[in-house]
């Protein structure tokens, strides 16, 4: 495995329900992200992880729950969704620019976990 | 607030065409800007990453600039083919830890036959 691998690549739910996706880097990186991409707008940064430890979080409601348990695993944990959360969410990673000195900070994405709230 | 625009939000070029997308930004104090490619429904992937001391990089038939203090970015695509038919996005990282990272809302380029 190379790159960075998010499972599932589909998922349905309904609204009562509780399900996890899931995200590994495979690139030795130390920060961790997930976006939200909706239709037809930008890219929506919704939790980063530097060093296992959550540096931002852009007031996303708390139906979404983060867990970076090491530096090559991130969750995001999902629990009673609306049907406006649907969307596909990305995983990315980087290496953290001002704990590590020099490095090109380039972002690299997984293939994305499209998810639909029924 | 670093603000990210891609100008058009979509394009359409017969094959074989030289094309430049756009994308500027507001804040010059960057730490580096990405370009980007997405499929419909797929992740992004990588395609040229400018560091804030460069003025360009190239990679096959694409080249992008950067010019810093007019907030600009051009990303220059020779040739154009229908593979190279996605949503081009462009990223400005700014000078801090790992969060900075604004995304433009992308240009849908279609490539005809």
């Amino acid at each position: 495995e190379t790159g960075v691998t998010q499972t599932p690549r589909h998922l349905v739910m309904g609204m009562t329900n509780k399900k996890s996706l899931k995200c590994e880097q495979h690139l030795g990186h130390n920060a961790m992200y997930w976006y939200k991409q909706s239709a037809k707008k930008p890219l929506e940064l919704m939790f980063v992880y530097s060093l296992e430890e959550r540096v931002e979080n852009n007031s996303v409601p708390s139906r979404f729950s983060p867990e970076c348990p090491n530096s090559s695993h991130l969750f995001l944990h999902l629990h009673t969704l609306q049907p406006e959360d649907s969307a596909l969410y990305l995983c990315a990673s980087s290496q953290d620019l001002l704990r590590t000195g020099t490095n090109t900070g380039e972002l690299f994405f997984g293939e994305g976990s499209r998810l639909t709230v029924l | 607030k670093q603000e990210v625009t891609q100008i058009p939000a979509a394009l359409s070029v017969p094959e074989g065409e030289n094309l430049v997308l756009n994308c500027s930004f507001t804040d010059s104090a960057i730490y580096n800007l990405q370009w980007f490619r997405q499929d419909p429904g797929k992740g992004l992937t990588s395609l040229l990453l400018i560091q804030s001391s460069q003025r360009e990089q190239t990679s096959g038939r694409l080249n992008a600039s950067l010019d810093k203090s007019s907030g600009r970015s051009t990303l220059y695509i020779a040739a154009s083919q229908p593979g190279d038919s996605a949503t081009y996005l462009c990223a400005v990282r700014g000078y801090s830890s790992a969060s900075k990272i604004i995304f433009g809302s992308g240009t849908r380029l279609s490539i005809r036959p």
